[in-house]
Parts: C-alpha cells; sequence; structure tokens
C-alpha cells in the first residue's frame, strides 16, 4: 500500500518563487492536512480538508494556498516564497473520526534562498 | 485551547534500562491523546493513542503510556530499551470539542546507548 505519497522530496526556491507541494493519499481517507516542522518547534499546521471541496486554515496559513478538488489529492501551493518558509512539510490523512491516528508521508524538504 | 509540552528536549538511556518520554498536556473538554515516532528522513509514525478506557495504554514496539487525569499526563514508557528505539518523539491530542485539530508537542529526542 502506498498510502501517503508526497513530491517532490527535497526543492530549493529562490526568494520570491513559487511551486505546488503534491499530496495524494490511496486510502480513501476524507481528513487532509499540511504540517510544517521545524527544529525544535514540533508541527504546525498549515491548512487541512475535511472533505473534497472543503478546506480551511490551521495555526500558520500565511503565504500558503491549498484546493482539494478530490478525496485523494491536496496539493498546498507557496507564493512568493521567503526565507521563512524554509522548513519540511509534511502531509498527513486520517479517517475523520476523533479517535482516529494520522498517516504521514515522507516529507518535503524546501529551502528558499 | 488545547496544547501539548514536552518538557525535555532530549533522553539519554542506557540500552536495557527502563526509558521515560514526558508529556502534559492542556484541553478544556475530554482529551484524546497521541504519541507518534520519528525515525530520521522520515514522516511520523503512529505508536499508541488514549481514547477511553484503561489509563496504561499498550502499544507499538513495546512501547506503553499513562494516562493520568489529575496529573494531566500521558508519560511514554518502555521497560527496557533498545539501541534503535533512538527517535524523535512526539506527544499530540485532540479536544473533541475542537473537531479534528491535533496539536503537537516539540518533540523529544531520544537516545539509547549501548
Amino acid at each position: 500500500n502506498a498510502g501517503v505519497t508526497q513530491t517532490p522530496k527535497f526543492r530549493i526556491l529562490k526568494i520570491g518563487q513559487s511551486m505546488t507541494l503534491q499530496c495524494t493519499q490511496d486510502m480513501n481517507h476524507n481528513y487532509m492536512y499540511w504540517y510544517r516542522q521545524d527544529p525544535g518547534m514540533g508541527l504546525k499546521l498549515i491548512y487541512y480538508s475535511v472533505g473534497a471541496g472543503i478546506t480551511d486554515k490551521g495555526e500558520v496559513p500565511n503565504g500558503y494556498n491549498v484546493s482539494r478538488s478530490t478525496t485523494e489529492d491536496f496539493p498546498l501551493r507557496l507564493e512568493l516564497a521567503a526565507p521563512s518558509q524554509t522548513s519540511v512539510y509534511f502531509c498527513a490523512s486520517t479517517t475523520g473520526v476523533d479517535t482516529g491516528e494520522l498517516f504521514f508521508g515522507e516529507g518535503s524538504r524546501l529551502t528558499v534562498l | 485551547a488545547q496544547s501539548v509540552a514536552q518538557p525535555e528536549d532530549q533522553v539519554n538511556v542506557a540500552e536495557g534500562n527502563p526509558l521515560t518520554v514526558k508529556c502534559t498536556y492542556s484541553v478544556s473538554g475530554n482529551p484524546y491523546l497521541f504519541w507518534y515516532v520519528q525515525y530520521p528522513n522520515r514522516g511520523l509514525q503512529f505508536l499508541l493513542k488514549y481514547i477511553t478506557g484503561d489509563n496504561l495504554v499498550k502499544g507499538s514496539y513495546g512501547f506503553e503510556a499513562e494516562f493520568n487525569k489529575s496529573q494531566t499526563s500521558f508519560h511514554l514508557k518502555k521497560p527496557s530499551a533498545l539501541v534503535s528505539d533512538s527517535a524523535l518523539y512526539f506527544c499530540a491530542v485532540r479536544d473533541y470539542n475542537a473537531g479534528n485539530m491535533l496539536t503537537f508537542g516539540g518533540g523529544t529526542r531520544l537516545m539509547v546507548k549501548p
């Protein structure tokens, strides 16, 4: 089983460039999330979605955008990249039941220079 | 608002000794509590969870966690540590009154020495 797949694994951007981090899951999960992980800071929620066509902001949404046109895919768009967006990004999904655990992708390491 | 604290950035333990990784939480209602482990250059993997019932929860790889409501704690434990347990451990909480927002602690690095 593929689970949650993220691409690319690594990317270097110049300040002001834009890019999209791709996330797809094959578990038919309704809920999907984007987190960023900074050293010593744990994970911060950027955006989440409770189903196709529905998205909502998390703790740190500024500078990012998402869409959810299908159950499987939840891409994260970075507009006008800034050095503060240098981080490791994780996509995760769950069934949506409160007691359900999250399934994570392997992460995308982004550096903005 | 819900929050999680992991007071130790790093825990060092000798192989074969018991280990404890600490976690305290704050929620307005009843908590759902989770532990995840992260190996280098990998995503987080689920270890165990507390939803209701027995305060001692058993999970993957021989880990267990004890829920203590009066101390608002959910410490991760293992009776005998292995070198392969060395990784980054995250505690997380979901307040069932706050929808599906899962809040993570800052993480604790566990180092098990031979």
